[in-house]
């Protein structure tokens, strides 16, 4: 049990375009979700907290208005990069949390790699 | 595509004890290799991270890990723990641009 998906695995896709990756938990229900970017060589860096039904908590230095979070039911958030540049590319991961607040267990995603051109 | 093992998922111990983490991964390739700490309410922490060179890498905290590549193992220890290391940890590990996870462990420690 306990499965998250993040769909897709890999995009890659032209500067200016916006790119949605979702995050589903698939057999349970996630009062929270965390999005998570890693850059070559480096450690996941926490771009933001979603919580459900309500605004996400974005991390300093991370443009709320580039990376949209929908975090619309229990088992479903999105991040949406918008107007996609080329530093945009990375490694985003997402992961989700059971219902039940903070000592629930996290589950991760595999990642999606994003290659703008 | 790599799977990571992490045991004894809870671990209780007292202060002043000494802690390792086993964390054994199946991958035939080239891996990155990190452990993460999780404290209550918190989100990902990173730990320590492992892509070259010494095996041995110490990192915040007073954390240190080996990566033991003929056994495929990352292990995390610390000769003495405190209340404050009380968190999930989690071994992740990363090859042909995926990373997975380890189910982490949660580690109790009692003043």
């Amino acid at each position: 049990g306990a499965v998250v998906s993040q769909h897709p695995s890999w995009v890659i896709c032209k500067s200016g375009t916006s790119v949605k990756i979702e995050c589903r938990s698939l057999d349970f229900q996630a009062t929270t979700m965390f999005w998570y970017r890693q850059f070559p060589k480096q450690s996941l860096m926490l771009m933001a907290t979603s919580n459900e039904g309500s605004k996400a908590t974005y991390e300093q230095g991370v443009e709320k208005d580039k990376f949209l979070i929908n975090h619309a039911s229990l088992t479903l958030s999105t991040l949406t990069v918008t107007s996609a540049h080329p530093e945009d590319s990375s490694f985003y991961i997402c992961s989700a949390r059971y219902q039940g607040g903070g000592n629930q267990p996290q589950h991760f995603g595999d990642g999606t790699r994003l290659s703008i051109l | 595509a790599q799977s990571v093992s992490q045991h004894n998922h809870h671990v209780i111990l007292s202060e002043a004890a000494s802690l390792e983490l086993g964390c054994n991964y199946s991958y035939g390739g080239t891996v990155n290799l990190f452990w993460y700490v999780q404290y209550p309410g918190q989100h990902l922490q990173l730990l320590l991270k492992y892509f070259s060179g010494d095996p041995l890498v110490k990192g915040i905290k007073g954390f240190e890990a080996e990566f033991i590549k003929s056994k495929f193992s990352f292990n995390l220890r610390k000769p003495s723990v405190q209340w404050s290391d009380t968190a999930e940890y989690f071994c992740a590990v990363q090859g042909n641009n995926r990373l997975a996870f380890g189910k982490g462990n949660q580690v109790v420690v009692i003043p």
